[in-house]
C-alpha cells in the first residue's frame, strides 16, 4: 500500500483536461512543496513533468500544470493528446522516517 | 546535457550482493548541482527510492526501510557511482534506475530530474 493515494485510473477524449490527485498527510504534501510528478510510457524511464507542487521543467508544454491544496496535490493536462496515454506517478518529501514517499500510480487513457 | 546509463548483472541469486554501476555523461560527477542516486520499480508495481549522495560521499539519503542493507558510492575518476545491496531475495526484483536530483538554494531538491534508461535484475536461482 502506497504511503500517498492516487485514483488507479483516469481516461479522458482529446482536447478534454483531467486531473489527476495525489493524497497524503500534513507529514508530506501539506508539510513542504517537495511534490513532483512523473510520466512514465510502457519500457520507458520516468520523466519528471511537475517540481516543487508546480514547477515545470525547461521546454515542457504548458499543458501540465500542478497545484496542492492542503494535503492533496493535483495534476491538470489540459487539450489531451494520444501522446499523454502513460502512467502517472506523485512524490513528496516526507517529515517521517521515510523521507521520500510515493503513490502508486495512475493509468491515463486518452479515449 | 547529463546522460546516465546502468550496467550490471541481469541475474543474482538469492542471499548474494547485487552491484550496479551508472556511468554518467554530459559532465562531471565531482559536481556541486547534483546528488546521484538510485530508484527501483518491481515488474508491474510502483516506484521505490533506494538512496542518494553527494559526489565527495559526505552528504547522503537513504531508504531507512533499506539502509541496513545498501551502499551508495561515487567515484569521481570514472565519473561514475555505485549501488550495492546486500542479502538480496526475490523482492528485490526490480528494474533499478538511477537518477540525479538538483541542489538547490535549499539543499537537496527531493526530486529527480535525469534518469537512466533502467536494467532488470532478477533475483532467482
Amino acid at each position: 500500500q502506497s504511503a500517498l493515494t492516487q485514483p488507479a485510473s483516469v481516461s479522458g477524449s482529446p482536447g478534454q483536461s483531467i486531473t489527476i490527485s495525489c493524497t497524503g498527510t500534513s507529514s508530506d504534501i501539506g508539510a513542504y512543496n517537495y511534490v513532483s510528478w512523473y510520466q512514465q510510457h510502457p519500457g520507458e524511464a520516468p520523466k519528471v513533468i511537475i517540481y516543487g507542487v508546480s514547477n515545470r521543467p525547461s521546454g515542457l508544454s504548458d499543458r501540465f500544470s500542478g497545484s496542492k491544496s492542503g494535503n492533496t496535490a493535483s495534476l491538470t493536462i489540459s487539450g489531451l493528446q494520444a501522446a499523454d496515454e502513460a502512467h502517472y506517478y506523485c512524490i513528496s518529501y516526507t517529515t517521517t522516517n521515510s523521507l521520500i514517499v510515493f503513490g502508486g500510480g495512475t493509468k491515463l487513457t486518452v479515449l | 546535457q547529463l546522460q546516465l546509463q546502468e550496467s550490471g548483472p541481469g541475474l543474482v541469486k538469492p542471499s548474494e550482493t547485487l552491484s550496479l554501476a551508472c556511468i554518467v555523461s554530459g559532465g562531471p560527477i565531482a559536481s556541486n548541482g547534483h546528488y546521484w542516486g538510485w530508484i527501483r520499480q518491481p515488474p508491474g508495481k510502483g516506484l521505490e527510492w533506494i538512496g542518494s549522495i553527494f559526489y565527495n560521499g559526505n552528504t547522503y539519503y537513504y531508504n531507512p526501510s533499506l539502509k541496513s542493507r545498501v551502499s551508495i558510492h561515487a567515484d569521481t575518476s570514472q565519473n561514475k557511482f555505485s549501488l550495492k545491496m546486500t542479502s538480496v531475495t526475490a523482492a528485490d526484483t526490480a528494474v533499478y534506475y538511477c537518477a540525479t536530483t538538483p541542489v538547490t538554494a535549499f539543499g537537496y531538491a527531493w526530486y529527480f530530474d535525469i534518469w537512466g534508461r533502467g536494467t532488470l535484475v532478477t533475483v532467482s536461482t
